[in-house]
């Protein structure tokens, strides 16, 4: 069976940072690009970031650009999400998900989420 | 970045009603498209990739269909297990993007 498990949420004051995690199990984690989405409170849905399967590669939503870094670890089967210089509106839960196929593809499986609030 | 739109925002139907949820592509998109389930507390499921076909597990009372900038999701009868948040998203290119979503609740 397919898992995602998140986990490094929490609360956090503006300006500062985190380090999301995601652990993968019953796949190849090699072969499949990854990814970031997050969801504000009783909002919708929002990509983050994608990393490709080696690593090398990396997309980055315009709202997290330059404050967000993604990575991967092939080694432990993990993929990282590192956020700095977090605001307010980056409170959200955070998903990673799995390309569905190997090609560019939609997202299946999402992992539960991991929530992350940023306030004084 | 290629924008999406969906209709309704929200409905309101009885079990056994046929649903139909619009999403409206900016721009082109091929059949770069996918729609999502997402109740409440739970991580979001795939339903439809590639505009139309079934992702596996899915009932069949569910289907897509479109191209390029008009989709549709259906559900033929709708259940009790059925009332739900429904997202499509494209994966044409990125930044990849999300519709607002279209709430499914009980008349």
């Amino acid at each position: 069976e397919v898992q995602l498990l998140e986990s490094g949420g929490g609360l956090v004051q503006p300006g500062g940072s985190l380090r999301l995690s995601c652990v993968a199990s019953g796949f190849r984690f090699t072969s499949y690009v990854m990814n970031w989405v997050r969801q504000a409170p009783g909002k919708g849905l929002e990509w983050v970031s994608t990393i490709d399967n080696s690593g090398a590669t990396t997309y980055y939503a315009d709202s997290v650009e330059g404050r967000f870094t993604i990575s991967r670890d092939n080694s432990k089967n993990t993929v990282y999400l590192q956020m700095n210089s977090l605001r307010a509106e980056d409170t959200a839960v955070y998903h990673c998900a799995k390309y569905y196929d190997f090609g560019r593809s939609p997202f299946d499986p999402w992992g539960q989420g991991t929530l992350v609030t940023v306030s004084s | 970045a290629i924008q999406l739109t969906q209709s309704p925002s929200s409905l309101s139907a009885s079990v056994g009603d046929r649903v139909t949820i619009t999403c409206r592509a900016s721009q082109g998109i091929s059949s770069s498209l996918a729609w999502y389930q997402q109740k409440p507390g739970k991580a979001p499921k795939l339903l439809i990739y590639d505009a139309s076909s079934l992702q596996s597990g899915v009932p069949s009372r569910f289907s897509g269909s479109g191209s390029a900038t008009d989709f549709t999701l259906t559900i033929s009868s709708l259940q009790s297990e059925d009332f739900a948040t429904y997202y499509c998203q494209q994966f044409k290119s990125f930044p990849f993007t999300f519709g607002p979503g279209t709430k499914v609740d009980i008349k």
